[in-house]
This record gives structure tokens, C-alpha cells and sequence, in this order.
């Protein structure tokens, strides 16, 4: 079965700090990645995605992840996070034989603190 | 462009009745998926439809069902609610290639009481 895990539920940080937050699927065919952000009370904004080429990939607010075929891992990483980087992240997955369904982790809490 | 618009916001009804949503995708979007997100199970797909076709369907009970118009809009219902179908649901449009990014609408929060 196809799952994606987020080994981190919540991750506390001190604002400009640097920040990982990590991401794991399963699979034995092509994927593609996701990395969304949910604010409270919204729905869910794309920062990044990995289809093909290289595996840096950069996003939006800062953000980039890297993809790592031989680790089944697509960590995303912030050099310097803002008080408004507060939020819940998904990372989701999608094979190339499940038409458009979006598997997704549990979710990772960032909480920003000043 | 407008975003995904999903109608209404916030809902509340008691179990045993049913209950419709509705999405309307980012123009030019033809293909719109619903999601269901709940603190204890996470973020779970519906399922997707293609002009006007299921295209594909998760794990649910046949309680939850949808369709699409010719105009690519969405909506799903739900009959004979549960307590356990309280959740927000989330719909998303996107361009019908692999890989494209599916937009997210700000979703519907049903409670059932």
C-alpha cells in the first residue's frame, strides 16, 4: 500500500532559525511529491513539487526539499523561518497509476516562537 | 483567476440526514477531487471526477457519493450522516495531467450532532 510518513508531529523553532521537516514514502514506481501548508481555518497551499530533474527543488515563502530516490525521502527545509511560517505541513505523494489521488502524512505542527 | 470556491463554509446537522457540498473549480479546471480531513485520521481521498466521470474513488462507504456538471462543478453528499462523518472537506481542481497541482478550496466544515 501506498503511505507517506511524516516522522515529526510537532516542531517547535525559534524564529530565524533553520528548519527541517521530514517526509518518507513508500513506492517502487515513479512518484510525484508534494509539499503543502494548511493555515488555520483554510485550505491547503502548494509550496513546492517534485515531478522530474533535479532533486533540489525550490518553492515559495523560502522553502525548497530535496528528493532522495535511494532514502524514499523528500525532507523540506527552511534556512530561516518567520513568525508566520506558523502552520501544519503535508507531504503527499501521488503514483503515476493513481490518476490525481493525493496520499498524504499526518501533518507536521511548525510553531514559530519568538 | 478565482480559486476553488466550495459552498457553504460551515454546516451543522444532526445524524441520519444527508447533507450536499458543493465546489466550484478554477476555471478551466476539469478535473476536481474531494478530501476528507479529520484530526484522527488525516487528510483522506473521496474521490475524483473527470468531466463528469468518476474517475476514481477511496476507501469510503457508498454513503458518499458525487457527481460533476457539464461545467466541470462538484458536488458530493453525503447520506444517513454519522457522528464520524464531522470533518472538513476539502475539493480540489486541477488540470488533468499527472503530476499538475491540485488547488485547494478553503473546504466545508460539517459537524453532525
Amino acid at each position: 500500500a501506498q503511505s507517506v510518513t511524516q516522522l515529526d508531529s510537532q516542531v517547535p523553532v525559534f524564529e530565524e532559525a533553520p528548519v527541517e521537516l521530514r517526509c518518507n514514502y513508500s513506492s517502487s514506481v515513479s512518484v510525484y511529491l508534494f509539499w503543502y501548508v494548511q493555515y488555520p481555518n483554510q485550505g491547503l497551499q502548494l509550496l513546492l513539487k517534485y515531478l522530474s530533474g533535479s532533486t533540489l527543488v525550490k518553492g515559495i515563502n523560502g522553502f525548497e526539499a530535496e528528493f532522495n530516490k535511494s532514502q524514499t525521502s523528500f525532507h523540506l527545509r527552511k534556512p530561516s523561518v518567520h513568525i508566520s511560517d506558523t502552520a501544519e505541513y503535508f507531504c503527499a505523494v501521488t503514483y503515476s497509476g493513481s490518476a490525481r489521488q493525493l496520499t498524504f502524512g499526518s501533518g507536521t505542527q511548525l510553531t514559530v516562537l519568538p | 483567476k478565482a480559486g476553488v470556491t466550495q459552498t457553504p463554509r460551515y454546516l451543522i446537522k444532526t445524524r441520519g440526514q444527508q447533507v450536499t457540498l458543493s465546489c466550484s473549480p478554477i476555471s478551466g479546471h476539469r478535473s476536481v477531487s474531494w478530501y476528507q480531513q479529520t484530526p484522527g485520521q488525516g487528510l483522506q481521498f473521496l474521490f475524483e471526477y473527470f468531466s463528469e466521470t468518476q474517475r476514481n474513488k477511496g476507501n469510503f462507504p457508498g454513503r458518499f457519493s458525487g457527481r460533476q456538471f457539464s461545467n466541470s462543478r462538484s458536488e458530493m453528499n453525503v447520506s444517513t450522516l454519522e457522528l464520524g462523518d464531522s470533518a472538513l472537506y476539502l475539493c480540489a481542481s486541477s488540470l488533468p495531467d499527472f503530476g499538475e497541482t491540485q488547488y485547494f478550496g478553503p473546504g466545508t466544515r460539517l459537524l453532525v450532532l
